[in-house]
């Protein structure tokens, strides 16, 4: 079975450019989770949706980012204008409420997006 | 204070030891209990789970939740180099908001 799937793996832009990250959850699965991971701050949510619809997204840095999820197999994580501090790990994870009910609560990673803003 | 703590490292071991890894929570409310594994340039890998105070065995690996003690702990049997890899230990409270929060992670050196 397919996982969790990002791309584009690597990106790099420059200062001011508008950046789109792109998730596609585990067939099944009807939570999504963006974080993002750094050396000074960890691996920290941005935003999760439950059933597509955003459910928290107190993580958001600020207005420039914004996220995305049309449909139950793809969700995006724009931001713009980007800046050098948003340089980070960006990871999609999914989890099924299925199996929360069953008492499983697990969430499975992708690869992550490696962004560079110079 | 942080939500969740880890002592970050690195925790050195000789092959073939038990390595320990340790993660302290703050908010009492928390209910799942997860220990991921990060290989460098590599995403989380989920490795062990666990909802109820005690043990939890999967193969080498040994999970342990003291909800009274806000504690939960993580041991390796019989580690190996391929085990040297930063351990994240994640909490989820369960109650409307499932997201991780994640302690900052403890990596373990496996010395062959």
């Amino acid at each position: 079975d397919a996982g969790v799937i990002q791309s584009p793996r690597h990106e790099v832009t420059e200062m001011g450019q508008e950046v789109t990250l792109r998730c596609k959850p585990i067939s099944g699965h009807n939570s999504l989770f963006w974080y993002r991971q750094t050396m000074m701050r960890g691996l920290e949510l941005l935003i999760y949706f439950n059933n597509n619809v955003p459910i928290d997204d107190s993580g958001m840095p600020e207005d420039r980012f914004s996220a995305k999820m049309p449909n139950a197999s793809f969700s995006t994580l724009k931001i713009q204008p980007s800046e050098p501090r948003d340089s980070a790990v960006y990871f999609c994870a999914s989890s099924s409420d299925r199996a929360q009910l069953a008492g499983h609560n697990e969430q499975f990673f992708g690869p992550g997006t490696r962004l560079t803003v110079l | 204070q942080k939500e969740v703590e880890q002592n970050s490292g690195p925790l050195s071991v000789p092959e073939g030891a038990i390595a320990s890894l340790n993660c302290t929570y703050s908010d009492r409310v928390s209910q799942s209990f997860f220990w991921y594994r990060q290989y460098s340039g590599k995403s989380p890998e989920l490795i062990m789970s666990i909802y109820s105070n005690g043990d939890k065995e999967d193969g080498r690996f040994t999970a342990q939740l003291n909800k009274a003690s806000q504690y939960v702990s993580l041991l390796i049997r019989d580690s190996q180099p391929s085990d040297s890899a930063t351990y994240l230990c994640a909490v989820s409270k369960d109650t409307g908001r499932r997201a991780l929060t994640f302690g900052s992670g403890t990596r373990l050196q496996v010395q062959p």
